[in-house]
């Protein structure tokens, strides 16, 4: 079983609207979560930290389910910047990040 | 500018020869990782290093060397016994708060 899966996608979605992606992973260890963001052909970033209360940064929300296992992104008010392949990634331990697939996401006008 | 920068972006190489792509860093971090991204996978851990002169092996290292002489520094080899090089190659170094990740050298073997 994978340390961390995720829908591969393609999310197609028109303008403005709500999109939501989610995200299990394996190890019930696992300490801390976040979600990455990567352009075509460019390195991933640091789109935003998952905690265990939930957190929302502007259009974005993130949530965590420890009993269940899984990590959800929803972005609201789809823009197109928002077009992008979205990780999410789970951190055992002082070094093992483990990064899901990624999910695609296509925002159309 | 802080940052992390690999070089060169791209890289042709024919089959049976080592390469090198390079990393640096000047945030200060001591930790420092290589990652490889192939379509349609996650990223996969080829070395990590926590400190200066010491290095890890990750999920994926056959095939791969590294060296770890300078805090700024952590070049990836990639030699002849790697039976697939050709990928997308992501060096990053690491706070305690998040990973930050290099543009990547993309590497094709022929």
């Amino acid at each position: 079983r994978k340390e961390v899966e995720q829908d591969p996608g393609p999310f197609n979605v028109p303008e403005g609207a709500t999109v939501a992606f989610n995200c299990t992973y394996s190890n019930s260890a696992s300490q801390s979560f976040f979600w990455y963001r990567q352009d075509c052909r460019k390195e991933p970033k640091l789109l935003m930290s998952v905690y265990s209360s939930g957190n929302e940064d502007g259009r974005f929300t993130a949530q965590l389910n420890r009993a269940s296992q899984y990590i959800s992104l929803l972005i609201r008010d789809s823009k197109l910047s928002d077009s992008a392949t979205y990780l999410c990634v789970v951190k055992t331990g002082a070094n093992n990040l483990f990064f899901g697939t990624g999910t695609r996401l296509t925002v159309i006008p | 500018d802080g940052g992390i920068t690999q070089s060169p972006k791209y890289l042709f190489r024919k089959e049976g020869q080592n390469v090198t792509l390079s990393c640096e860093q000047n945030l200060n971090h001591d930790a420092m990782y290589w990652y490889r991204q192939d379509p349609g996978q996650g990223l996969r851990l080829i070395y990590y290093s926590q400190i200066v002169n010491d290095f890890q092996k990750g999920d994926i290292a056959e095939g791969y060397s590294v060296s770890r002489e300078k805090k700024e520094s952590f070049p990836l080899t990639v030699t002849s016994a790697q039976k697939n090089p050709t990928a997308f190659y992501l060096c990053a170094s690491s706070d305690v708060y998040e990973q930050y990740f290099g543009p990547g050298t993309r590497l094709t073997v022929t």
